[in-house]
């Protein structure tokens, strides 16, 4: 079955310490990952995608996340964290058998805390 | 800043009731997808429109929710007869139709039902 797997429910950092959010994935063919940041009382925001190409992927507000197809993960970083970072992350691929659309298999999430 | 709109923001109604959540998508977008989150189940895709045309509403009940596109700029997702278990956070979200784009959310629709 295709799936993400966020491992951590909660990842606590201090400000201006470097940041990793972790995300495995298991599914069929090349994957399609994505990782979105949920702020309180608000909708999903896009943070950045990995489709083809450089391993390493920039995205908003200064994350990056590197692909790595032998571990299989998809990991979010920031080298240094702000307290405005603290949210919900995402991690999510694209179901390879959705018959052609952006059909997305979400993780369950991780909350970042980042401490003054 | 082309945002996608949803409304209303929050509804408490009463089991049974019907409830009628909107949204806007982004112009010129031709993708809509509705989601429920859950603390229990997490994010889950309830249906997706291609072009105003439902084509994946696999993960709707179909006995009490409907999903609808009268137009491009406006799609509804109905609850009828509502139920406490419907006590979500529904979000709609659009795109450009493509094997990899990116889905923008709208701020999303808080339902209890009593």
């Amino acid at each position: 079955a295709q799936s993400v797997a966020q491992p951590e429910d909660q990842v606590n950092v201090a400000e201006g310490n470097p940041l990793t959010v972790k995300c495995t994935y298991s599914v069929s063919g090349n994957p399609y990952l994505f990782w979105y940041v949920q702020y309180p009382n608000r909708g999903l925001q896009f943070l950045l995608k990995y489709i083809t190409g450089d391993n390493l992927v920039k995205g908003s507000y200064g994350f990056e996340a590197e692909f790595n197809k032998s571990q299989t993960s998809f990991h979010l970083k920031k080298p240094s964290a702000l307290v405005s970072d603290s949210a919900l992350y995402f991690c999510a691929v694209r179901d390879p058998f959705s018959g052609g659309y952006n059909k997305l298999i979400f993780g369950a999430g991780t909350r970042l805390a980042v401490h003054p | 800043d082309a945002r996608v709109t949803q409304t209303p923001r929050h509804k408490v109604t009463e089991m049974g009731q019907e409830v009628t959540m909107r949204c806007q998508p982004i112009l010129g977008h031709n993708t809509v997808f509705w989601y429920r989150q859950t603390m229990m189940q997490g994010l889950e895709l309830l249906a997706y429109f291609r072009n105003r045309a439902p084509l994946d509403d696999s993960g709707m009940p179909k006995d009490r929710f409907s999903a609808e596109m009268p137009d491009a700029t406006l799609a509804t997702l109905k609850i009828q007869p509502s139920e406490p278990r419907d006590s979500a956070v529904y979000f709609c979200a659009s795109g450009i139709d493509s094997s990899t784009d990116t889905q923008y959310f709208g701020p999303g629709t808080r339902l209890t039902v009593l």
